[in-house]
């Protein structure tokens, strides 16, 4: 089945540091979001794309819907404690969104004050 | 808004037992999911419902079922637990009867079997 993966599995970086990790895929996606899962909760969306080549920022957080429409980054800038998390991509594979949203296996991100 | 709610938040099972996670939502939302969560697998669509009535199975719905009971509640069953079917499982929702992948989680169930 399509899958989509993740990289790198795991970061560990200094409060205040940059941020970069990726989703690729094998076949083309019709969107890509992130999500973010805080430990214990669920995960929450933190950005929505939906054309290729969409540049969208929340905050500090800056994603892109590649070209090729077979993946996606997430950049975090300036991170803080709180960043700390797993972030998940998740994607319609395209035709169709018959409810069968695929997610990436997560990137695990802490921070050191 | 409570949002999501899943009851219950833990639950530990032996092989063979059953049991159903509920799940309700306060948002008038039409479709709702549920999800498992393993280790390194992200998550992992088992069955959905696009709209009350209607009920479609995911990516893994072996030894599950559900019950869409109404537009606000939807329950997963697992009829004979087995280990493998130790997860953190995950209700969502979603405003449309199309998945736009904006999803709304509960706080998830964490179910052992052993």
């Amino acid at each position: 089945g399509q899958q989509l993966n993740q990289s790198p599995q795991s970061m560990f970086i200094q409060e205040g540091e940059d941020v970069s990790m990726n989703c690729t895929s094998s076949s083309i996606f019709n969107t890509w979001l992130w999500y973010k899962q805080d430990p214990g909760e669920g995960p929450v969306l933190l950005i929505a794309l939906y054309k290729a080549g969409e540049l969208t920022s929340n905050g500090r957080l800056t994603a892109q819907f590649g070209i090729t429409r077979k993946d996606s980054f997430l950049n975090i800038s300036a991170s803080i404690p709180s960043d700390v998390g797993i972030y998940f991509c998740a994607g319609h594979p395209t035709p169709g969104n018959t409810g069968k949203l695929i997610f990436g296996q997560g990137t695990t991100l802490q921070v050191k004050p | 808004n409570a949002g999501v709610t899943q009851t219950p938040k833990f639950q530990v099972l032996k092989t063979g037992q059953s049991m159903t996670l509920q799940c309700a939502q306060d948002m008038n939302h039409n479709s709702m999911y549920w999800y498992r969560q393993d280790p390194g697998m992200g998550l992992r669509l088992i069955y959905y419902s696009a709209s009350e009535g209607t009920t479609d199975k995911g990516e893994v719905p072996n030894g599950y079922n559900v019950s869409r009971l109404n537009k606000r509640e939807f329950s997963l069953r697992l009829e004979s637990a087995a280990p493998s079917q130790t997860s953190v499982y995950f209700c969502a929702s979603n405003e449309g009867t199309v998945n736009t992948g904006e999803l709304f989680f509960g706080e998830g169930s964490r179910l052992t079997v052993l």
